[in-house]
């Protein structure tokens, strides 16, 4: 199984700031990463795939970068419907996510 | 725009079968190029995949579930259906219908909390 893991946990932040959030995989992954925001009681809603691939429709505050192991997504200037949780998610050999990462108000 | 929705009951007794549909609209689910995708999510967890299958029934399963789990597709009615057999405490999460497009998981239902209790 390959494992996906995120850091932080939790992030504290304000409107206006720019965050990262780090997710690192147990093993290569050829760039078969996904970026998730879920919401509470809503489905997780697409982001990023390939790693760096904004989905249609997703603001172009958020972006993704990395390779192998290592990945990072980064939200520049945080608006208020950002506050959320993160997941990332690699579907290299079947699918896993991290654990998520909640990006909550400071 | 494809929409997703699953529908099922929400409590299920231990050791008996959980049994949901996701109907698809918007879209149709013959379509050589989407896999129609079930997860779930326990309580404070991220999200697990557990399973696909396309239209002409071809299907993939995690394997720590593959002993107990179906899935099934009707196509004249736009359906995908899961079916868990022998459920325990450990099954209880929010359950996901997710349309696969080469292995991106780009629409979702809304999901359904199944609950398994006596």
């Amino acid at each position: 199984d390959i494992q996906m893991t995120q850091s932080p946990s939790t992030l504290s932040a304000s409107v206006g700031d720019s965050v990262t959030i780090t997710c690192r995989a147990s093993q290569d992954i050829n760039g078969y990463l996904a970026w998730f925001q879920q919401k509470p009681g809503k489905a997780p809603k697409l982001l990023i795939y390939k790693a760096s691939d904004l989905e249609s429709g997703v603001p172009s505050r958020f972006s993704g970068r990395g390779s192998g192991t290592e990945f990072t997504l980064t939200i520049n200037t945080l608006q208020p419907d950002d506050f959320a949780t993160y997941y990332c998610q690699q579907y290299n050999y079947y699918w896993t996510f991290g654990q998520g990462t909640k990006v909550e108000i400071k | 725009q494809v929409q997703l929705q699953e529908s099922g009951p929400g409590l299920v007794r231990p050791s008996q079968t959980l049994s949901l549909t996701c109907t698809v609209s918007g879209g149709s689910i013959r379509s050589d190029v989407y896999y129609w995708s079930w997860l779930r999510q326990p309580p404070g967890k991220g999200p697990e995949w557990i399973g696909y299958i396309d239209y002409s029934g071809t299907t993939r399963y995690i394997p720590s579930l593959e002993s107990r789990l179906t899935i099934s597709v009707d196509t004249s009615k736009n359906q995908f259906s899961l079916s868990l057999t022998s459920v325990t405490a450990a099954d209880t999460a929010v359950y996901f219908c997710a349309r696969d497009r080469r292995s991106i998981l780009d629409s979702w239902g809304q999901g359904i909390l199944v609950t398994v209790s006596s």
